[in-house]
């Protein structure tokens, strides 16, 4: 059974930085993209970052560019994101989630249960 | 302001069909794959229909995915009360270089 759990989520001040962990488990790792998709309270969903399964390709959201790097231990099976500069507008709970392959490649086909990451003073 | 559009709402009565369009551009609808996910309340999204109409193992064939040109559209039929949730169109954006998502529709069985 696919299962993603996210952790490291929790209260944080502006300006400050927060690392969320994803440990992927019940599928080859190594051979997936992932990525993370985020939902502000009463708000719809946002991706925010991709990474292919090799670590050669990354994407991220405008949003987010200069700010967040996302990172991937496939020997670990986990998934990563640091979130630096935190603002207000950051406060969501991020989603780790799994790429499709080929045909459906764009898909995100298995999502983790995520975490609440709060920016506030 | 979401890049992809859809109606905020939508409902209907047990066993009707309804149906939530979802409008793109050339830059993503137009050249690329839609995606729709169901968000159940309290719950994390699950991918609903991939590739523009194929419906993941364990997907009623009660839920229908089509697209046309810039837009597509996801319908319910025989819409049951477990179906009431929030549904989102999304695709990646070869301008953007980044996948989009559609505001979501919030389906409530009546």
């Amino acid at each position: 059974e696919v299962q993603l759990v996210e952790s490291g989520g929790g209260l944080v001040q502006p300006g400050g930085s927060l690392r969320l962990s994803c440990a992927a488990s019940g599928f080859t790792f190594g051979i997936y993209s992932m990525n993370w998709v985020r939902q502000a309270p009463g708000k719809g969903l946002e991706w925010v970052s991709y990474i292919s399964s090799g670590s050669s390709t990354i994407y991220n959201a405008d949003s987010v560019k200069g700010r967040f790097t996302i990172s991937r231990d496939n020997a670990k099976g986990s998934l990563y994101l640091q979130m630096n500069s935190l603002r207000a507008e950051d406060t969501a709970v991020y989603y780790c989630t799994r790429g499709g392959t080929g045909s459906y490649w764009s898909a995100f086909d298995y999502w983790g249960q995520g975490t609440l990451v709060t920016v506030s003073s | 302001q979401s890049v992809l559009t859809q109606p905020p709402s939508g409902s209907g009565t047990p066993g009707q069909r309804v149906t939530i369009s979802c409008s793109g551009s050339s830059s993503n609808i137009g050249g690329n794959s839609v995606n729709w996910y169901q968000q159940l309340p309290g719950a994390a999204p699950k991918l609903l229909i991939y590739t523009n109409n194929q419906r993941p193992s364990g997907v009623p064939d009660r839920f229908s995915g089509s697209k046309s040109g810039t837009s597509a559209s996801l319908a319910i039929s025989g819409l049951q009360s477990e179906d009431e949730a929030d549904y989102y169109c999304a695709a990646w954006d070869d301008s953007l270089k980044g996948w989009v998502f559609g505001g979501g529709t919030k389906v409530t069985v009546l």
